[in-house]
Formats: structure tokens, C-alpha cells, sequence
């Protein structure tokens, strides 16, 4: 079965500064989709960035950057410039083709002004 | 624009007595999920379809039951709501293997 690990249930960062959560999963399926969904207090889930396994460049969204190493079946989140609004519950997920989604336990970022 | 929407946003109701929370969406996805969502927990999946084919992941109690009698909406019923139940339902979308999965909103179920 697949899994999907957050090691670190908190993470805090500065405003300004650069915050990498981590995440890590198990799969035998060489074909298959990470993403990192942000989840704020009382509000909606939204996808932050994804990334299909196939492709090897690490994918890009604004302030937002993975580092995706398919081999060691790693896939960790970096935050630029962190902003207060950045604060959040930040879940990252596996999803295989015709397989429902694997979320990890999530990481709740503070950020201080 | 909202893609998929979520009624009530809250809903509270008491100790046995049913429930039923609505999901529309209006992406026209052929796969539609509820999750339940505790409180700083990840979300658990209870139930999916695909287009009208129901799959029922094996630890969902009995308690919940789903209908989807359109493409745009679906339904998720809570016949006998306990105090555990109290959670946040979130319902979610897609449209094939290959895509995103978007959510709405969530509901909050209070029981009393």
C-alpha cells in the first residue's frame, strides 16, 4: 500500500525568510502524481502545486518550488518569502493513476511577522 | 467562481438524528469523493464515485450513505449522526486519472 510520511507536524518561519517542509512516500508504481494541497484555518483545501512522476524537472508556482527525487521517493515544499498568509495546515499527497489519493498527516506552518 | 460547493457550511443536529450534507459542482467531473476531516487531521476518505459507479472504501461505517443522482451532485447521509461524527466533510472532485483533484469548502457537523 502506498503511504505517504510528513516528519514534522510544526514548522515556523519569519516573514521574508525560506521554509522547506518535507515529505516522503512508498510506492512500487512507477507512474503516478505528488501534490502539496494548503489548507488555512476554517477554510477551503486548495492545490498549492503538483507533479507527475515522468517528468524530472521539479515543478514551479510562484513563491512556491518542489524538490522532487524520484528515487529516494522524496518530494519536499520550499516557500520564498514567506507572507503571513502562507499560514497554514499544508498536506502533501500520492496519487496513482486510477487510485484514490494518499494524504500524509500534514505540517502546520506559522509564520511570524 | 465556485467550482464545487458545499451545503450548509455548518450544520448542527442532534444525537441520532439524520443528517444530510449536498455537494454541486460545476466542472461536469465524472468522479466525486467525501472525505471526513477531523480536527488537524488529514482527510479520510469515506466514499467515491466514478460517474455513477459507488465505491465504498471498507472502514466507512454503515451509519454513512452517499447518492448521487446526477453528474452534478452528491449527497452524503448520516442516518444515526454520534458524537465521533462531529467532523469536517469535505467533498471533492475530478476529472479523469490524469488530473487534479479539487475541493470544496467543507461542512461542519456539529452533534449535540
Amino acid at each position: 500500500a502506498q503511504t505517504v510520511t510528513q516528519s514534522q507536524p510544526e514548522m515556523s518561519v519569519q516573514e521574508a525568510e525560506t521554509v522547506t517542509l518535507s515529505c516522503t512516500y512508498d510506492t512500487s508504481e512507477s507512474d503516478y502524481y505528488l501534490f502539496w494541497y494548503k489548507q488555512p484555518p476554517s477554510r477551503q483545501m486548495i492545490l498549492v502545486i503538483r507533479q507527475e512522476a515522468y517528468k524530472q524537472q521539479n515543478a514551479t508556482e510562484n513563491r512556491f518550488s518542489v524538490n522532487f527525487q524520484k528515487a529516494a521517493k522524496s518530494f519536499s515544499l520550499k516557500i520564498s518569502d514567506s507572507q503571513l498568509g502562507d499560514a497554514a495546515m499544508y498536506f502533501c499527497a500520492y496519487r496513482s493513476r486510477g487510485n484514490d489519493m494518499r494524504f500524509g498527516a500534514g505540517t502546520r506552518l506559522t509564520v511570524k511577522p | 467562481d465556485a467550482m464545487v460547493i458545499q451545503n450548509p457550511r455548518y450544520q448542527v443536529t442532534q444525537f441520532g438524528k439524520p443528517v444530510t450534507l449536498s455537494c454541486s459542482q460545476t466542472l461536469n467531473h465524472n468522479v466525486m469523493y467525501w472525505y471526513q476531516q477531523k480536527s488537524s487531521q488529514a482527510p479520510k476518505l469515506l466514499f467515491h464515485y466514478y460517474d455513477k459507479d459507488f465505491n465504498n472504501e471498507a472502514d466507512t461505517p454503515d451509519n454513512f450513505q452517499s447518492r448521487r443522482p446526477n453528474t452534478s451532485f452528491c449527497f452524503l447521509d448520516i442516518r444515526s449522526p454520534g458524537l465521533g461524527d462531529a467532523a469536517m466533510y469535505l467533498c471533492a472532485t475530478r476529472a479523469g486519472p490524469q488530473e487534479t483533484q479539487y475541493f470544496g469548502p467543507g461542512t461542519r457537523l456539529l452533534v449535540l
